[in-house]
């Protein structure tokens, strides 16, 4: 079943500490990326990668890290820098080029308590 | 810098009626451009791009570059088309995907 997998669904983290939000995908993509989805703030850019070992910051990248280690596997790792965690992440992936589109996951929500 | 404006946030229409929801982008190039939808409990997925020129589940949308926007319509609204509605811009160069705000689009029996 070939597709872009998310894990976990619900993620609960202490403040203080760092948490890595899994993205794996089958498709054979080239381009992944990990967007915040905050209500009435819609989906905005927090790190993408074109291809393996290369990744770019996008539009709120403070307090995020990402690996792009193989070409299937794009974590992110929440720190304890990022001041306001609690939300609502996407994964997605897309192969490079003209009139191609995204994939999604399913999301991870994570939660600060 | 690429951006995606989406004016509404919430739409209510009821079944039967027309429905517009607006989208309006301003890039520095030619961009692709793609409507995503969100139903409830599923992942986001792709509604329709510009470059297809297709109509999907009865909506369309078209690229007015002098106006700079990429409208979705759909001549009679159904139940089922109750979601949240996201347009999306993709650069060329960068490969970057940006979204709007978003559309949460009610459709009342």
């Amino acid at each position: 079943d070939g597709g872009i997998t998310q894990s976990p669904k619900y993620l609960f983290r202490k403040e203080g500490q760092n948490v890595t939000l899994s993205c794996e995908q089958n498709l054979n993509h080239d381009a992944m990326y990990w967007y915040r989805q905050d209500p009435g703030q819609g989906l905005r850019l927090i790190y993408y990668s074109q291809i393996v070992n290369d990744f770019q910051k996008g539009d709120i990248a403070e307090g995020y890290s990402v690996s792009r280690e193989k070409k299937e596997s794009f974590p992110l790792t929440v720190t304890s820098a990022q001041k306001n965690p609690t939300a609502f992440y996407l994964c997605a992936s897309t192969h490079r080029g003209l009139n191609t589109e995204a994939f999604f996951g399913q999301g991870t929500r994570l939660t600060v308590v | 810098a690429q951006r995606v404006t989406q004016p509404e946030k919430l739409l209510s229409v009821f079944k039967g009626a027309p429905v517009e929801l607006k989208c309006n982008y301003s890039y520095s190039g030619s961009p692709e451009l793609f409507w995503y939808v969100q139903y409830s409990r599923q992942r986001l997925q792709l509604l329709l791009r510009h470059i297809s020129r297709e109509s999907i589940k009865g909506f369309t949308a078209d690229l007015n570059k002098g106006e700079t926007s990429f409208h979705l319509k759909k001549p009679f609204a159904q139940e089922e088309d109750s979601a949240m509605y996201y347009c999306a811009l993709k650069g060329i160069s960068g490969n970057q995907f940006y979204f709007g705000t978003g559309t949460s689009l009610t459709v009342i029996p």
